[in-house]
């Protein structure tokens, strides 16, 4: 099974920063299968991003997706005070799926 | 629009079975898998199966394997999940999620999520 590590686990920031968001694989994970989710308390995931860089439905261009292999980010741009949320990175590979444990991103 | 609706909260005895459901709707039924993820309180999110809902064939996670079962009914557009012999460990919200494609594979929806609660 891929194990997906997440880091930070926390990050402080303020609206109108950037923040970077990171995923590494404990095993090369191939593009099209990593995507990144949003959750806000109380709520369900939401697809953000997935082929590791394209957007999903409705998702504004200040969040953009990168990364290959074993080593993936999230960048959220001119942060907004409604994307202060828990992100999750998941992948897929041998007929199984997994997700990142999470980055809890607050506000400054 | 599609929506993705699950029944409501559960309370069961450690050791009982629970049984959730998830509706589907605004999409060909048929044509997407639909996945089962569970979180429990505070914790991160942990997939565990899917099934495909054109001829109903499964894939589970090996944690829950012998103890969860994915059905379908094609003529509701419902699948639901049954997870047996619960312990509290298994006291979390399940989501069900749907599959966007196999070639960019993604959950680009989900349900509401049902909490389910294993207490003596």
């Amino acid at each position: 099974e891929v194990v997906l590590t997440q880091s930070p686990g926390a990050l402080s920031l303020s609206p109108g920063e950037s923040a970077t968001l990171s995923c590494r694989a404990s095993q090369s994970v191939r593009s099209s299968y990593l995507a990144w989710y949003q959750q806000k308390p109380g709520q369900a995931p939401r697809l953000l991003i997935y082929g590791a860089s394209s957007r999903a439905t409705g998702i504004p261009d200040r969040f953009s997706g990168s990364g290959s292999g074993t080593d993936f980010t999230l960048t959220i741009s001119r942060l907004e005070p409604e994307d202060f949320a828990v992100y999750y990175c998941q992948q897929y590979g041998s007929s199984s799926y997994s997700f990142g444990q999470g980055t809890k991103l607050e506000i400054k | 629009q599609v929506q993705l609706v699950q029944s409501g909260a559960e309370v069961k005895k450690p050791g009982a079975s629970v049984k959730v459901s998830c509706k589907a709707s605004g999409y060909m039924f048929t044509s997407y898998y639909i996945h089962w993820v569970r979180q429990a309180p505070g914790q991160g999110l942990e997939w565990m199966g899917m099934i495909n809902p054109n001829g109903g064939s499964t894939i589970y996670a090996q944690k829950f394997q012998g103890r969860v079962t994915m059905t379908r009914d094609t003529s509701a557009s419902t699948v639901y999940m049954e997870l047996t012999s619960l312990r509290s460990e298994d006291t979390a919200v399940y989501y069900c999620a749907r599959l966007s494609t196999v070639v960019t594979p993604a959950f680009d929806y989900w349900g509401q999520g049902t909490l389910v609660t294993v207490s003596s």
